[in-house]
């Protein structure tokens, strides 16, 4: 059963530092991957999608990478500034179906 | 830009009411979701349908039912609200399969039941 981890829980960098959040699964065989971003009390703006046979993907000062032999994916944010603040999540499809496996999301604090 | 819309973001109901959470996508999607997410349960998803009239169950459609009588609005029903479903409720769309194509989500609407 494919589980999607992203540690840590909650992180918090002070402004114009480049961070990288991550994001685990547990089966490689996945279709692709998306990031997103929740500010409180939002819905979810989709950051990034990077398809199984994508190695990373770019957006502005985001970067997200995939690396399913070690089924991994990170995303990098260049020089953070606080409006970077919010909860970042992952999800994996990992099947013709059209369900997501999403991880809990790492809660990202960006201090002026 | 795609536009996802609820149309409400804040709803108080009491136990045993028949709730609408009502959703429109403006960019002629085939796919849409509905997903409720609650602290420490992340986001679960409740129902989806590919097509106008075509609807799946997803993880935890206990208790809901859904409608799609148009290709542009995806309504999600309580049949009969209970102080469980009190939830922050999210609808999403997209073009192709979830993941095929980014899935655009609205903003939300909290419903909280008494």
């Amino acid at each position: 059963k494919q589980e999607v981890t992203q540690i840590p829980a909650a992180l918090s960098v002070p402004e114009g530092e480049n961070l990288v959040l991550n994001c685990s699964f547990t089966d490689s065989a996945i279709y692709n991957l998306q990031w997103f971003r929740q500010d409180p009390g939002k819905g979810l703006t989709s950051l990034l999608l990077i398809q199984s046979s994508q190695r990373e993907q770019t957006s502005g000062r985001l970067n997200a990478s995939l690396d399913k032999s070690s089924g991994r994916s990170t995303l990098y944010i260049a020089a953070s500034q606080p409006g970077d603040s919010a909860t970042y999540l992952c999800a994996v499809k990992i099947d013709s179906n059209y369900q997501l496996i999403w991880g809990a999301g790492t809660k990202l604090i960006i201090k002026p | 830009d795609v536009k996802v819309t609820q149309s409400s973001r804040y709803l108080v109901k009491r136990t045993g009411e028949k709730v609408f959470l009502e959703c429109v996508q403006d960019m002629d999607h085939e796919n849409m979701f509905w997903y409720r997410q609650d602290p420490g349960l992340g986001l679960r998803l409740i129902y989806f349908s590919y097509d106008v009239k075509m609807k799946e169950k997803g993880d935890i459609p206990e208790g809901y039912s859904v409608s799609r009588e148009k290709k542009e609005r995806f309504s999600l029903i309580l049949e009969s609200a209970s102080t469980n479903q009190t939830s922050m409720y999210l609808c999403a769309s997209s073009s192709q399969g979830a993941g095929a194509s980014p899935l655009h989500f609205g903003n939300g609407t909290r419903l909280t039941v008494t």
